[in-house]
């Protein structure tokens, strides 16, 4: 099955500047990587999510970039802000084979410093 | 209804006993998933209903733990005998579509077993 490692675990900032998290995936039919950003005791919620056909997607301050080659996945936050404090998560799954599962990374903690 | 709904928002119970809990997806939404978050961890997937039939099971951890969608719609994820392993947030998620894109999540119903 797939298997996706994430890290850093936790990540500090000074508002204003940029954050990166990084996942990798090991299933090479992976076509689908979206990212839950989860406040703390809230539900997850996706932010951003890319497909692999397409190398990068913009969404304002966030995007994503896909290598499939290396099989690794990024998540870029730019002009950190306070409220960007949370727990991100990134996720691969096959889309087009019915019911298929996200499989999760652990997380990383994300601080932005006021 | 405005989002994916869980109920109870939290319960205690004693170790042995059963609990069920509730999650009402998305109006109109096909898919709905059951997944496990332990503590500091990402979401763990246990279990895929398509409308009324359940597809894929496999990340159930054992026998006590059984799951339904009888109308396609509202789902209960039953656990008997639970367990103090059994201790986490349980997270139920809806998609539009028969995949796991855009999926949207409830809050999550955290168990304790004690």
């Amino acid at each position: 099955g797939e298997n996706v490692e994430q890290h850093p675990s936790t990540l500090s900032v000074q508002e204003g500047d940029s954050a990166v998290i990084k996942c990798t995936y090991s299933d090479s039919a992976s076509n689908y990587f979206p990212w839950y950003k989860q406040e703390l005791g809230k539900r997850p919620q996706l932010i951003i999510d890319i497909r692999s056909n397409v190398g990068e997607k913009k969404d304002q301050r966030i995007a994503v970039t896909l290598n499939k080659t290396a099989k690794h996945f990024s998540l870029h936050i730019t002009e950190t802000q306070p409220e960007d404090s949370a727990v991100y998560f990134c996720a691969a799954s096959i889309v087009g084979r019915s019911g298929d599962k996200l499989t999760f990374g652990t997380g990383t903690r994300l601080a932005v410093r006021p | 209804g405005a989002g994916v709904s869980q109920s109870p928002r939290y319960k205690v119970a004693k170790r042995g006993q059963d609990v069920a809990l509730r999650c009402d997806p998305i109006s109109g939404h096909v898919s709905l998933f059951w997944y496990q978050q332990a503590l500091g961890q990402g979401p763990e997937f246990l279990t895929y209903f398509q409308n009324e039939a359940q597809l894929d099971k496999s990340g159930l951890p054992s026998d006590r733990f059984f799951a339904e969608r009888p109308e396609g719609s509202v789902s209960t994820l039953k656990i008997q005998r639970t367990q103090q392993e059994d201790s986490a947030v349980y997270l139920c998620a809806s998609s539009y579509a028969a995949t796991n894109e855009k999926l949207f999540f409830g809050s999550g119903t955290q168990l304790s077993v004690l």
